[in-house]
């Protein structure tokens, strides 16, 4: 089982449509969650921190779940600009305590008119 | 405030070529990271440098790639000798470790687009 797992899509929603994405992780000791966005042929950027909480930031709604071992990122009132590959990022714990993250391989978003 | 940089931001060459790639992470930052992207296997990490040391280089394929950083503000990512299957987007990112467990930002340069031919 990969470290962490998404659903690579493409998401094709129409402009206005409430979409999310889910990303399995497969440590359990994981601590530190994220959501970062990468545009075409950028570099990927962090949209969000994940927090056990839950965290939103205007549209965006991270969530997550560790008994089930999953983050969620919920976009809600899709915009045009939201097209973009969204990465799911986990630092497992017990790494030496550094920033050894591991990528998941990104969920398309295409947000259509 | 500038942001990592990255040089060449395009290179293409013949397979056998040593190829260097360049980073200057952000004034400040205290790690750095080496990724390499393609389609098939998405995002990996090469190597990790924290206060200019190597701290995990696990993700390096194998002995044709090497990485340094002999100061604070730069360093290289050498292919010798290049082949076709390295052709990706490399990736130079830095951050400030705190010394532990940390929620800090890794910040991406935008990338060397590598094509061996």
């Amino acid at each position: 089982r990969k470290e962490v797992e998404q659903d690579p899509g493409p998401f094709n929603v129409p402009e206005g449509a409430t979409v999310a994405f889910n990303c399995t992780y497969s440590n359990s000791a994981s601590q530190s969650f994220f959501w970062y966005r990468q545009d075409c042929r950028k570099e990927p950027k962090l949209l969000m921190s994940v927090y056990s909480s839950g965290n939103e930031d205007g549209r965006f709604t991270a969530q997550l779940n560790r008994a089930s071992q999953y983050i969620s990122l919920l976009i809600r009132d899709s915009k045009l600009s939201d097209s973009a590959t969204y990465l799911c990022v986990v630092n497992p714990s017990g790494s030496g305590g550094y920033q050894k993250v591991t990528f998941g391989t990104g969920t398309k978003l295409q947000v259509i008119p | 405030d500038a942001g990592v940089i990255q040089s060449p931001r395009h290179e293409v060459t013949e397979m056998g070529q040593e190829v260097t790639l360049r980073c200057k992470p952000i004034s400040g930052h205290n790690s750095l990271f080496w990724y390499r992207q393609t389609m098939m296997r998405g995002l990996e990490l090469l190597i990790y440098f924290n206060n200019n040391v190597p701290i995990d280089d696990s993700g390096m394929p194998e002995d044709r790639f090497s990485a340094k950083m002999p100061n604070a503000s730069f360093s290289t990512l050498k292919i010798q000798p290049s082949e076709p299957r390295d052709s990706a987007v490399y990736f130079c990112a830095s951050s400030l470790y705190g010394g532990r467990v940390i929620k800090e930002t890794q910040y991406f340069g935008p990338g060397t687009r590598l094509l061996v031919l």
